[in-house]
């Protein structure tokens, strides 16, 4: 079964940097894009960016480029999304999902970041 | 850059009605990157309905999607209760990925 797994709650202090996961298994982590989505509470969802990790082609969001930074480790079916100073704003809920032809056919269960002083 | 704008903003409705939400594109997008995502509360939103009218797999056949240009549909034929939650349309173009803002469908 496909699966994507992400790494737990964070919570961080403004200012601070950040690297949260997304762990793929049941499918070829190489073979498909991943993506990333922010949901803050009680609002809808936005994209982030993609990743194709077969060759860590990378697309941003035009809203999110430069605020975010998208990886992959393929040895280890690992994608990443990172912050190098995160802002009270980011404080979300973040998806990882597998793409087929473009859409979104599998998530994550989530990670809720909370940037908090 | 395309716009995505659903209505009704919240829809409320009971159980065994049937539920007509819209999606309305600000301009002429494909049919085949058009798709339809549940969330229920405290999930991980699930795949409904791509390519504008396929029912992805697991969804049950009260489930459809209509549409092209720029007007799209998500119909549930028959509410069960297990349908009441967010419902978002989404598409890709011009390597964008854009979703609408959603419509809530609340118990009546």
């Amino acid at each position: 079964d496909v699966q994507l797994v992400q790494s737990g709650a964070e919570l961080k202090k403004p200012g601070e940097s950040l690297k949260i996961s997304c762990t793929g298994s049941g499918y070829s982590f190489t073979s498909y894009w991943i993506g990333w989505v922010r949901q803050v509470p009680g609002k809808g969802l936005e994209w982030l960016g993609v990743i194709y990790p077969g060759d860590s082609d990378i697309r941003y969001s035009p809203a999110f480029e430069g605020q975010v930074t998208i990886s992959a480790d393929k040895s280890i079916t690992t994608a990443y999304l990172q912050w190098s100073r995160l802002e009270a704003s980011d404080t979300a809920m973040y998806y990882c999902a597998r793409l087929v032809d473009h859409l979104f056919d599998f998530w994550g269960q989530g990670t809720l970041v909370t940037v908090s002083s | 850059e395309i716009v995505l704008t659903q209505s009704p903003g919240t829809l409320s409705l009971s159980p065994g009605e049937r539920a007509t939400l819209s999606c309305r594109a600000s301009q002429s997008v494909s049919t085949i990157y058009l798709a339809w995502y549940q969330q229920k509360p405290g999930q991980a939103p699930r795949l409904l309905i791509y390519a504008a009218s396929s029912r992805a797999t697991g969804i049950p056949d009260r489930f459809s999607g209509s549409g092209s240009g720029t007007d799209f549909t998500l119909t549930i034929s028959r509410l069960e209760p297990e349908d009441f939650a967010v419902y978002y349309c989404q598409h890709y173009g011009s390597s964008l990925h854009t979703f609408g803002q959603g419509t809530k469908l609340e118990i009546k």
